[in-house]
């Protein structure tokens, strides 16, 4: 079973603050997607990673892939309360099924 | 339609009723997937359609869950003899498919939230 850990569970962190969330697994995944889930709303995809080592940027937020291509991290700067939510990471291996990620609850006060 | 559309929103039912969840996926998209999400959770899979081809039901989690689609067009979950570890949202999502596979991007409906008493 593929299973995929991410931490912190809950990040609290006051406006401008800079922050990092962890996705990491003892699998290797083809691929690596991160999603932002809102109250009463489903995920919405931020990014797809394929590459080991590779890195996407999206305005203020930085998405990294391993090497190895068992763990990836996303790096938010300067972060805005608009970035309050739930952030999943979901492993891709085939035509497996995805695995997700329990989540990091963001919570960014003004 | 513009997105992915679930109904009903909310669902409140008894211990032992079956109940029946409705997703409609944006036109086109040739995939559909049911996952669960419990409180403060990820998502867990439930079945994945691709276009004619047998459903993948992997992720069904007891025989007292189902799901059908119609073509490529709606798809019902239905959980018989509901239990209280039932309760959670059910997501849908659709995807363009076929090829990309799971790096397809999936668009999510918002969700029907199950309780069960």
């Amino acid at each position: 079973t593929q299973l995929l850990e991410q931490s912190p569970q809950f990040l609290s962190i006051q406006e401008g603050e800079n922050l990092t969330v962890y996705c990491n697994s003892s699998s290797v995944f083809s691929s690596l997607q991160w999603y932002r889930q809102e109250p009463g709303e489903g995920p919405v995809l931020l990014v797809t990673v394929v590459t080991g080592g590779e890195v996407k940027k999206l305005k203020r937020l930085t998405f990294q892939f391993g090497d190895a291509r068992k763990d990836s991290s996303l790096h938010i700067t300067a972060a805005q309360p608009g970035d309050t939510g739930l952030y999943l990471c979901a492993g891709g291996a085939g035509r497996r099924a995805l695995t997700f990620g329990s989540g990091t609850r963001l919570q960014v006060q003004p | 339609g513009a997105g992915v559309s679930q109904s009903p929103s909310n669902k409140v039912t008894e211990k032992g009723k079956d109940v029946e969840l409705r997703c409609d996926p944006i036109s086109g998209h040739t995939a559909l997937y049911w996952y669960r999400q419990r409180l403060g959770q990820g998502l867990e899979f439930l079945i994945y359609f691709q276009g004619n081809s047998a459903p993948d039901k992997s992720g069904l989690p007891s025989d007292r869950f189902s799901a059908e689609r119609t073509g490529e067009s709606v798809s019902t979950l239905t959980i018989q003899r509901t239990q209280q570890e039932d309760s959670a949202v059910y997501l849908c999502a659709s995807s363009l498919g076929p090829g990309g596979g799971w790096t397809d991007t999936q668009y999510f409906g918002p969700g029907t939230r199950l309780t069960v008493l």
